[in-house]
């Protein structure tokens, strides 16, 4: 159990498009779900905490207008990574979590490469 | 001073060697420690899952927390080539289904056969 996948795997995008990238639970309710960068050779780095159905909590120096997160329901939720430039190429990973008592359940990570 | 210090590596070691991870941190509040997994181009993989001080074993590996040193290590016993990947160790100041996390850089494990 505590399954969570990410979709696409893999995007490769032309500067200034837009790029939507999913993170599902697919056996358990997520009431928060996390999204993180990681640069190559780097740890993991919080961008911003989503509670379903509030509004995200984003990390300090992640723009809230350029990666917009939606958390719609209790299995899903998105990161869209708008204007995309060349510097937001990374691996985008997501997590979930039950509750509180939970601990946070992993997606496959996307990587995205913007051109 | 970074709040978690972890060497990247890599680590080389033969197959059946004793395999030691550390991370130190800086950050009395942190309570819960977890040492994660990740495969290249893959997400990190939980695999211990720690409160107090002391040890935790499962299967061949032993979490080793020492919240008076701000030290935890990671012994993998019998390592095998499967075991080649980075090791990812994390830390939280609450439960970390609400909390975030801070993680360390990851040593990247080479096990040769």
């Amino acid at each position: 159990g505590a399954v969570v996948s990410q979709h696409p795997s893999r995007v490769i995008c032309k500067s200034g498009t837009s790029v939507k990238i999913e993170c599902r639970s697919l056996d358990f309710q997520a009431t928060t779900m996390f999204w993180y960068r990681q640069f190559p050779k780097q740890s993991l780095m919080l961008m911003a905490t989503s509670n379903e159905g509030s509004k995200a909590t984003y990390e300090q120096g992640v723009e809230k207008d350029k990666f917009l997160i939606n958390h719609a329901s209790l299995t899903l939720s998105t990161l869209t990574v708008t204007s995309a430039h060349p510097e937001d190429s990374s691996f985008y990973i997501c997590s979930a979590s039950r509750d509180r008592t939970d601990t946070q359940y992993f997606g496959p990570g996307t990587r995205l490469t913007v051109l | 001073q970074k709040e978690v210090e972890q060497d990247p590596g890599p680590l080389s070691v033969p197959e059946g060697a004793i395999v030691s991870l550390n991370c130190t941190y800086s950050n009395s509040a942190f309570q819960y420690f977890m040492w994660y997994r990740q495969y290249s181009r893959k997400g990190p993989e939980l695999l211990m899952y720690t409160y107090s001080s002391g040890n935790k074993e499962d299967g061949r590996f032993t979490a080793q927390v020492d919240k008076s040193s701000k030290y935890i290590s990671l012994f993998i016993r019998d390592s095998q080539p499967s075991d080649s990947a980075t090791y990812l160790c994390a830390m939280s100041a609450f439960d970390s289904g609400y909390s975030t996390l801070t993680f360390g850089k990851g040593t990247m494990l080479l096990v040769s056969p």
